[in-house]
């Protein structure tokens, strides 16, 4: 059964430091895998989707990479500001059943 | 672009009394998602369509149900509302495996249900 886990649960850093927040998996048989980012009371933002067969994808100031196959993701955010605070979840989409399983999440804190 | 629209966004409910929560989404998914998600946890699917018509359990179904009689449309319905029901409750939708890559999720703004 694919298991997703997001460590750490919570971070606080300062503002305009570079940060790293990990996603792994269980099973390496994956269809894409894909990072969203929640505000409180709000719905989930897509922040970026990578293919079971691509190793990186960019979006601005963030940096999402993928290993299959030690079943390990990583958001990279540069130069962290306070309008990123907000939870980051990662979700593997699985290639047997095609279903979301999904990470607890990273609740980000950028302070000021 | 509307994209997904949840309502109604907040609702509190009594031991018993039953709802539909409604989604619609203009994007022509044929797949469509409902999930709950409780405080410090990941998100759990209640049910999915993979297109108008066909329905299927979720990894949480019980204590609800589901239909798609087209393509937009994805309601949920809660028949006999229990505690253990509060959550807040997410609809999504997506293209299906067969549209080949990038098949990006997107949700709705959520349902923040109570049950009392």
């Amino acid at each position: 059964k694919q298991e997703v886990t997001q460590i750490p649960a919570a971070l606080s850093v300062p503002e305009g430091e570079n940060l790293v927040l990990n996603c792994s998996f269980t099973d390496s048989a994956i269809y894409n895998l894909q990072w969203f980012r929640q505000d409180p009371g709000k719905g989930l933002t897509s922040l970026l989707l990578i293919q079971s067969s691509q190793r990186e994808q960019t979006s601005g100031r963030l940096n999402a990479s993928l290993d299959k196959s030690s079943g390990r993701s990583t958001l990279y955010i540069a130069a962290s500001q306070p309008g990123d605070s907000a939870t980051y979840l990662c979700a593997v989409r699985q290639d047997s059943n095609y279903q979301l399983i999904w990470g607890a999440g990273t609740k980000l804190i950028i302070k000021p | 672009n509307a994209g997904v629209t949840q309502t109604p966004k907040f609702r509190i409910l009594k031991i018993g009394q039953s709802m539909t929560l409604q989604c619609a989404q203009d994007m022509n998914h044929n797949y469509m998602y409902w999930y709950r998600q409780d405080p410090g946890m990941g998100l759990k699917l209640i049910y999915y369509s993979v297109g108008a018509g066909i329905t299927d359990k979720g990894e949480v179904p019980n204590g609800y149900n589901v239909s798609r009689s087209t393509t937009e449309d994805f309601p949920l319905r809660l028949e006999l509302a229990a505690p253990s029901q509060t959550s807040v409750y997410f609809c999504a939708s997506s293209y299906g495996r067969q549209r080949g890559v990038g098949t990006e999720a997107f949700f709705g703004q959520g349902t923040r249900l109570t049950v009392v």
